[in-house]
Parts: C-alpha cells; sequence; structure tokens
C-alpha cells in the first residue's frame, strides 16, 4: 500500500487566489512527521513546512498552512494568495519515528503540479 | 549559511564509463542521504548515513552502485559501469538529529545525469 498519496497531478489555480493539495498517508506509527517540498522548474527541493503527529495546532508558514486532520489521516497543503512563483511540483512526505525499520527515511507521495494562472 | 553542496551539476557520460558524484552536506549534520528522482519511479532513497556509517543501503538498485562518507564533510556516489537507464536527476540531502520527527532534510541541488 501506498504510504504517503496525493491523488491530484496536477492543477492549475488563478492569481491571488488559494489552493489546496491534498496528502494522505498510511501509518501505524503513532509518532510521525508530515513535511511539504516545492520543486520548481529549476529542479531544486525547497522545503516548506512541517508537522507533527502530535501538534495540537496546524503549522503555518508565511503563506502556507498545513490542514492536518488526523483522524483522516490527511495532511493537506493551503497556499494563500498564490503568486506566478509559486508554480511548481509540491511533495508531501512522511518520516516515522517508532517503527524501527522506518530508520530515518522520507517517503515521498508522487507530487502535484501546480501552475499559477495571471 | 551554505546549504548542501552537490557537484557536477550536469554529468553527461556514455554507457560503461565510471560516474563519480559528489556531495558537501550542511556543517553539523550528521545524517546524509542519497536519492534519485525519475519521472517514472518519482524520488527513491538510495541509501543514507549516520555519522559517517551507512545505515541503509537497501535501495541502492544493484552493484553497480556505491556510496561513500569517508569524513562528515564529504560523501560520493559512483555508478560503475553506467547505463542508460541510469540516467536520472540525482540528490544529496543532510539533516541534523533531534529526538523528535522533525528532522527536517535540506536537499542539494541535485545533479542532472545522462548515459548515452
Amino acid at each position: 500500500a501506498q504510504k504517503i498519496t496525493q491523488t491530484q497531478p496536477g492543477m492549475f489555480v488563478q492569481e491571488k487566489e488559494a489552493v489546496t493539495l491534498d496528502c494522505t498517508y498510511d501509518t501505524s506509527d503513532p509518532s510521525y512527521g508530515l513535511f511539504w517540498y516545492k520543486q520548481p522548474s529549476s529542479g531544486e527541493m525547497i522545503f516548506l513546512i512541517y508537522q507533527g503527529s502530535y501538534d495540537q495546532q496546524n503549522a503555518t508558514e508565511g503563506r502556507y498552512s498545513l490542514n492536518f486532520q488526523k483522524a483522516r489521516k490527511s495532511a493537506n497543503l493551503v497556499i494563500s494568495a498564490s503568486q506566478l512563483g509559486d508554480s511548481a511540483m509540491y511533495f508531501c512526505a512522511m518520516r516515522e519515528l517508532m517503527i524501527k525499520a522506518a530508520g530515518n527515511k522520507l517517503t515521498f507521495g508522487g507530487g502535484t503540479r501546480v501552475l499559477v494562472k495571471p | 549559511d551554505a546549504g548542501v553542496i552537490q557537484s557536477p551539476r550536469h554529468e553527461v557520460t556514455e554507457m560503461g564509463q565510471e560516474v563519480t558524484l559528489r556531495c558537501k552536506p550542511i556543517s553539523g549534520h550528521d545524517y546524509l542521504f542519497w536519492y534519485r528522482q525519475t519521472m517514472m519511479r518519482g524520488l527513491e532513497l538510495l541509501i543514507y548515513f549516520n555519522n559517517n556509517v551507512p545505515i541503509d543501503d537497501s535501495g541502492m538498485p544493484e552493484d553497480r552502485f556505491s556510496a561513500k562518507m569517508p569524513n562528515a564533510s564529504f560523501s560520493t556516489l559512483k555508478i560503475q559501469p553506467s547505463e542508460p537507464r541510469d540516467s536520472a536527476v540525482y540528490f544529496c540531502a543532510s539533516s541534523l538529529y533531534t529526538s523528535g520527527a522533525g528532522d527536517t532534510q535540506y536537499f542539494g541541488p541535485g545533479t542532472r545525469l545522462t548515459v548515452l
């Protein structure tokens, strides 16, 4: 079974509007972390935001926020006031802390491509 | 602070040649990861090190691939002999261990490898 699922292969968003990128995960580990990365066309992987499984509040970093619904095992990324520079691939990833076999690995989803229209 | 540094940024080689990719992690980080990204398979973890010691190399595709970390500030990923199916972007990432699940991995710019 996929550990990280991103169901939206691609989406368009109008400049200045908000966009939500879906991410669902599968783990039996009670302690885990969820990460979002951005990969623009230039290719680098840029860390955006982190949510811990025990965090009571949703993480926020500037225009990025994470809609964390633990019972649903979802960690959706919300980008507010989209800018042209937000056009990129976005990856959701998970790190499991207690499962020994997981080690210190990050498991990535397949990504969602976002294109911001002017 | 300098981020993760990788070299070369682009490599074009012919099938059968040896390829060496290099990585300098962020100073003070104790974990180093090598990933490969392709359209077909997405991002795959190849191997990772903790304090220069390989911890998990289960993602290394085959014996043609090898990785070393002789010291805390340098790692190499070698492919010998290279094959066209090795064409991909290879990323190096590093992180600093904390006691929680929030160890953030910071990625280098990647090396785009093309094997003809």
